[in-house]
């Protein structure tokens, strides 16, 4: 059984600029969540998107935004990059409540 | 929010010892407690995890133990190997998938 996949692994972007990632989750899983990970702050959640439709949001601006499909995979955007935007962010996928499985991560770095 | 800590930061045991990480959190409705091994570079693996209906959890070399009274649970690793050096998260989560992570245990196990 496939793992979850990021994509792309790394990134370089300029401040000001926008991104999006990738993620898709394992076969089945329906759930799909975000998570940056910088040395400072640790694991944060970003959001939660289940069936389609945002379940829960961390305390993120609004410059942070995510989407799932039909078939689960989901991607997130962040738009107007600032210099501390630059991090690992980690999808994990879950088949029910609990028990979530990470992918490889997507680290970004803004110059 | 839920708030989850972490003891200790760093921590260091000869191979073939004991090492004990604690976790405490806040929120009385959180009902699961996975914990995580990240090696340098790699992404989280869910190790073993324990929900509130389950005061202790075994596999292999690793146990859990939860006390929801005093809201604290703990990762227990016995007869420790070079391989078990990584950095170790615990999290707590109640409805969705929506984890709260502690800042992490970085733990080195000395041949």
């Amino acid at each position: 059984k496939a793992g979850v996949t990021q994509t792309p692994r790394y990134l370089i972007k300029t401040r000001g600029q926008q991104v999006t990632l990738s993620c898709s989750p394992i076969s089945g899983h329906r759930s799909v969540s975000w998570y940056q990970q910088t040395p400072g702050q640790g694991l944060q959640f970003l959001f939660e998107y289940f069936s389609e439709t945002q379940r829960n949001k961390g305390n993120f601006p609004g410059r942070f935004s995510g989407r799932q499909f039909s078939n689960s995979r989901s991607e997130m955007n962040v738009s107007t990059l600032e210099l501390g935007d630059s991090a690992l962010y980690l999808c994990a996928s879950s088949l029910f409540a609990g028990e979530a499985f990470f992918g490889q991560g997507t680290r970004l770095t803004v110059v | 929010g839920e708030n989850v800590e972490q003891h200790p930061s760093t921590l260091s045991v000869q191979e073939g010892d004991s090492a004990v990480i604690k976790c405490t959190y806040s929120d009385s409705a959180s009902n699961y407690f996975p914990w995580y091994k990240q090696e340098l570079g790699k992404r989280p693996q869910l190790i073993i995890d324990i929900r509130s209906n389950v005061g202790e959890k075994k596999d292999q070399r690793i146990a859990v133990t939860l006390n929801k009274t005093a809201k604290h649970f703990s990762l227990h690793i016995t007869e420790t190997q070079p391989e078990d050096s990584a950095v170790y998260f615990c999290a707590a989560s109640g409805t969705g998938n929506q984890f709260y992570f502690g800042t992490g245990t970085s733990l080195t196990v000395i041949p």
